[in-house]
C-alpha cells in the first residue's frame, strides 16, 4: 500500500515552462515533506521541504504548495530548464523516522 | 570529502549466499538509513537508525538484517538473497538524530541475486 500517491509519472514541458508534480497522502500524522532530485547513476539529493504549519515554501525556482485538509502537496518548478531533466520524488514523514517515497515523476524539459 | 559511501558499488550473486553492503560516512551524522529503488515503486525504506545501538524497521525490512555498533558504519546484511531482493540500494545519512534535516546518499549499489 502506497502511503504517498505521486502524479504524474512522467511530465515533458518546454524550456521556460512551469512543471507541476503533485503528492497525496492519508496519513495525518506525517510532519515533514521534502523532495528529492534524482539523477541517472546518482542518489537522490534534497531539493526542498516543508513543513504542515506553512502552506508554501519557495527556494528560487522551486516552491512547495502544501494543503493540508486536503492532504496534498506539490512540487511546482519555474522557468523550467533542461537541466532540471531528472526524476522528482516526493517524500513523508513522521518526526524524521520513517520514510514513504512517492514512486517518482520523470521529468523531460525539452529546449 | 563529506560523502557517504558504499560498497560494492555492483554485486551479482546467488540464492542464499550471504552478503554484506558496507556504508560508511565521515560527516559523523546520527541518523543513517537504507532504502531500495524499484522501477515504478520508487525508494522505500529497510531500516534505520537513529544513533549506535538504536535501529528499526523501515517499510520493508523483511529479509534484511543491520547493525550500527559504530556511528559511521551501518551495513545491511542479506542473510539468504532471494530473487526478489535484486534492486538498488541506497545509504543515507542525515546530521541530526531525527532524519529532517539534509539526507545525504550514498552513490548506490546495484545488487543482482540470480
Amino acid at each position: 500500500q502506497q502511503q504517498v500517491k505521486q502524479s504524474p509519472q512522467s511530465l515533458i514541458v518546454q524550456k521556460g515552462g512551469i512543471s507541476i508534480i503533485n503528492c497525496a497522502y492519508e496519513n495525518t500524522a506525517f510532519d515533514y515533506f521534502p523532495w528529492y532530485q534524482q539523477f541517472p547513476g546518482k542518489g537522490p539529493a534534497l531539493l526542498i521541504a516543508i513543513r504542515p504549519d506553512v502552506s508554501e515554501k519557495k527556494e528560487g525556482r522551486f516552491t512547495i504548495s502544501f494543503n493540508k485538509s486536503a492532504k496534498q502537496f506539490s512540487l511546482h518548478i519555474m522557468d523550467s530548464q533542461p537541466g532540471d531533466s531528472a526524476t522528482y520524488f516526493c517524500a513523508a514523514s513522521i518526526m524524521g523516522n520513517q520514510f514513504y517515497f512517492g514512486t517518482g515523476t520523470s521529468l523531460t524539459v525539452i529546449p | 570529502e563529506a560523502q557517504v559511501t558504499q560498497n560494492p558499488r555492483y554485486l551479482i550473486t546467488v540464492t542464499g549466499k550471504k552478503l554484506t553492503v558496507t556504508c560508511s560516512q565521515n560527516m559523523n551524522h546520527e541518523y543513517m538509513s537504507w532504502y531500495r529503488q524499484d522501477p515504478g515503486l520508487g525508494l522505500r525504506q529497510i531500516y534505520y537508525s537513529m544513533n549506535v545501538e538504536v535501529t528499526d524497521k523501515g517499510d520493508v525490512p523483511e529479509g534484511y538484517k543491520v547493525s550500527r555498533k559504530e556511528k559511521r558504519n551501518f551495513p545491511l546484511i542479506l542473510e539468504s538473497p532471494s530473487p526478489n531482493q535484486t534492486s538498488l540500494y541506497f545509504c543515507a545519512s542525515t546530521p541530526d538524530r531525527e532524519g529532517t534535516d539534509t539526507q545525504y546518499f550514498g552513490p548506490g549499489t546495484r545488487l543482482t541475486v540470480l
